[in-house]
């Protein structure tokens, strides 16, 4: 079966600017998670959608906002971007959150 | 603050002999710890999971070990193989918030031939 796919992988933006990040979980996986990796800090988890609900939420600030579809794909959106947004994005996929997360490749995210 | 730790940033080992990668972690309501394994340019997969009610567990070459009064974790591998050279991610979830797994910044493990 496909696994998480995200889209794009790889992304080259301008201060200031804003960016959307998309994620298509395994099909029957309703959690879907995202996390930030940056080489000093490892991955930092973002927030968790559940049945289009954000259930858990990191320290990260507004700026950084996802939303769920009814069929489980996942966007994240970061507004006013800094450079100290670039990292790789990570998503990771399972039926029902907790355990058994599957991850994409994720989006490299540079920021210029 | 960083609730899951992993000391060595980096770690090389000769193929044939264990590699011991350790994890401490600070929040006692931690109850179910994971490993992850990171190849670059890959999400990272699941290894290997142990719950606090066990202090060790075991699959092929992996062995991961639980000393939950030192809040320490370690994963064992026995015999190193190259394959192996990759990004190893501890992490951990509390049996409250099982949907937040909050992942230590990962050691990197190079097999060297």
């Amino acid at each position: 079966k496909a696994g998480v796919t995200q889209t794009p992988r790889y992304l080259i933006k301008t201060r200031g600017q804003q960016v959307t990040l998309s994620c298509s979980p395994i099909s029957g996986h309703r959690s879907v998670s995202w996390y930030q990796q940056t080489p000093g800090q490892g991955l930092q988890f973002l927030f968790e959608y559940f049945s289009e609900t954000q259930r858990n939420k990191g320290n990260f600030p507004g700026r950084f906002s996802g939303r769920q579809f009814s069929n489980s794909r996942s966007e994240m959106n970061v507004s006013t971007l800094e450079l100290g947004d670039s990292a790789l994005y990570l998503c990771a996929s399972s039926p029902l959150g907790g355990y058994g997360y599957t991850f994409g490749s994720g989006t490299r995210l540079t920021v210029v | 603050d960083q609730q899951v730790k992993q000391n060595s940033p980096s770690l090389s080992v000769q193929e044939g002999r264990i590699s011991i990668l350790n994890c401490d972690y600070t929040n006692s309501m931690f109850d179910y710890f994971l490993w992850y394994k990171k190849y670059p340019a890959e999400g990272p997969t699941f290894l290997i999971s142990i719950s606090s009610i066990k202090d060790k567990n075991e699959d092929g070459r992996f062995t991961v070990f639980l000393n939950k009064s030192a809040k320490h974790l370690s994963l064992h591998i026995v015999p190193s193989q190259p394959g192996d050279s990759a990004v190893y991610f501890c992490a951990a979830s509390e049996e409250t918030s099982y949907d937040k797994v909050i992942f230590g910044p990962g050691t990197s493990l190079s097999v060297i031939p």
